[in-house]
């Protein structure tokens, strides 16, 4: 399996909602991110989990709230999301954190009403 | 390359024809640089890497080469093909993290 897996596809919240974006991987990789990207811009990094811990928060606001539960599993926590943040949201993979070689997701195109 | 505003620098080819796609980056310590592809509505797909040893790489189709003294990156696509058309980053290492550059949209007509 060499496939980086993210649901939902595509997800409508409104400002007061909570939601959950999942993210999934069997490659045996033990480093995980989360990006997001804007129309036409390339990929922010906001969040590195390397070996199930929080290694990297590029100063992302607490409404985002990342979670690993395990090695294969990264979630991103979403509450009172602003207009702002409508955008794909990315997860990737890597052997370990020094490997560079990053597998991405097909991302959760969020729309924040 | 660079993206202004919300305009990504656009390369347009005739379908069979060899792509060059140039990108510049700015950090002199990076020793490792990829390529991505992503076509609309998904994430990016890796195509092909170098490491700073090294100012030519091969794939299939694709070629990459280094130019460390002016800090450039190319990615040169053989014959090009309308599954080609995407939008194409490079990145670098910056310590423990990959920088992306702006993008370059590449559209192959037939």
């Amino acid at each position: 399996d060499t496939e980086v897996t993210q649901t939902p596809k595509h997800l409508v919240m409104g400002m007061t909602n909570k939601k959950s974006l999942k993210c999934e991987q069997h490659m045996g990789h033990r480093a995980m991110y989360w990006y997001k990207q804007k129309a036409k811009k390339p990929p922010e990094l906001m969040f590195v989990y390397s070996y199930e811990k929080l290694s990297i928060n590029e100063s992302v606001p607490s409404r985002f709230s990342p979670e690993c539960p395990n090695s294969s599993l990264l979630n991103l926590h979403l509450h009172a999301l602003q207009p702002e943040d409508s955008a794909l949201y990315l997860c990737a993979s890597s052997p370990g954190h020094s490997s560079y070689e990053q597998y991405f997701g097909p991302g959760t195109r969020l729309t924040v009403t | 390359g660079e993206s202004v505003g919300l305009h990504l620098p656009t390369l347009s080819v005739q379908e069979g024809d060899n792509s060059i796609i140039n990108c510049a980056y700015s950090n002199s310590a990076s020793d490792y640089f990829i390529w991505y592809k992503q076509e609309s509505g998904k994430g990016p797909q890796f195509i092909i890497d170098i490491r700073s040893n090294m100012d030519k790489r091969q794939g299939q189709r694709v070629t990459v080469l280094l130019n460390k003294t002016v800090k450039h990156l190319s990615l040169q696509i053989a014959a090009t093909q309308p599954g080609d058309s995407a939008v194409y980053f490079c990145a670098n290492n910056a310590g423990n993290m990959l920088t992306f550059g702006g993008g370059t949209r590449l559209m192959v007509k037939p």
